[in-house]
């Protein structure tokens, strides 16, 4: 079936360090969208991403989609205790009309 | 607070009983989304409706069925529980029907089957 797959499955960093989790389509996606779900929390939308090859930035979050839309990441630099949480990606199918999350990449920080 | 919101928020069962969640979508928002996330899957999608019609469906066991009301809330029906239907459910929102729009989750609710 359609999958998106997310690595890593989990990341322990010390405060200060910088973080990527990679997100990967087997088939080409019509856009992407990551979630932040904080421990005890539930999913929160974070950014979308449309284009072929594009880059955005929220402060210390750097998101990119590949050029051939099958992949993307989200990139944290400096990382801080209030990143701590699990990110998702989540692909729309370019023919189909769900988005498929990814299974996530738990982030801890210590301080 | 995303301005969805899930009752009960705790819920605990019994194998073979059956049981019903409630979500109502922020408002403005047609659409409804309802996952099911437990340790070893992750977020799994089973089901979205707009605007009371059923528009996708993931993977949902024939046990488990919802609808959307004229009013726009949602109800997921989970019968004949079994052990591993244990997990947390989410209903998100979104305002139209389609993969563009981004959607607002539910604090959702967590279903221990005994």
């Amino acid at each position: 079936g359609q999958q998106v797959m997310q690595i890593p499955q989990y990341q322990h960093v010390q405060e200060g360090e910088d973080f990527t989790t990679y997100c990967n389509s087997s088939t080409t996606l019509s856009n992407i969208q990551w979630y932040k779900q904080r421990p005890g929390g539930h999913p929160v939308f974070l950014i979308q991403l449309v284009k072929s090859g594009e880059v955005k930035k929220q402060k210390r979050l750097t998101f990119q989609f590949g050029e051939a839309k099958k992949n993307s990441s989200l990139h944290i630099t400096a990382t801080q205790t209030t990143d701590v949480g699990t990110y998702f990606c989540a692909g729309n199918m370019e023919y189909g009309n769900k988005l498929v999350f990814g299974a996530g990449t738990i982030l801890r920080v210590k301080s | 607070d995303s301005g969805v919101t899930q009752t009960p928020k705790h819920l605990i069962t019994a194998t073979g009983q059956r049981v019903t969640l409630r979500c109502s979508p922020r408002s403005g928002d047609l659409s409804v989304y309802w996952y099911q996330q437990s340790l070893d899957q992750g977020l799994q999608f089973l089901i979205q409706y707009y605007n009371g019609e059923e528009r996708a469906k993931g993977n949902i066991l024939e046990r488990f069925s919802a609808q959307q009301f004229p009013d726009l809330h949602s109800e997921l029906n989970l019968s004949s529980l079994e052990l591993g239907d244990s997990a947390l459910y989410f209903c998100a929102s979104s305002v139209g029907d389609g993969r563009i729009y981004e959607q607002y989750f539910g604090p959702g609710t967590r279903l221990t089957v005994t």
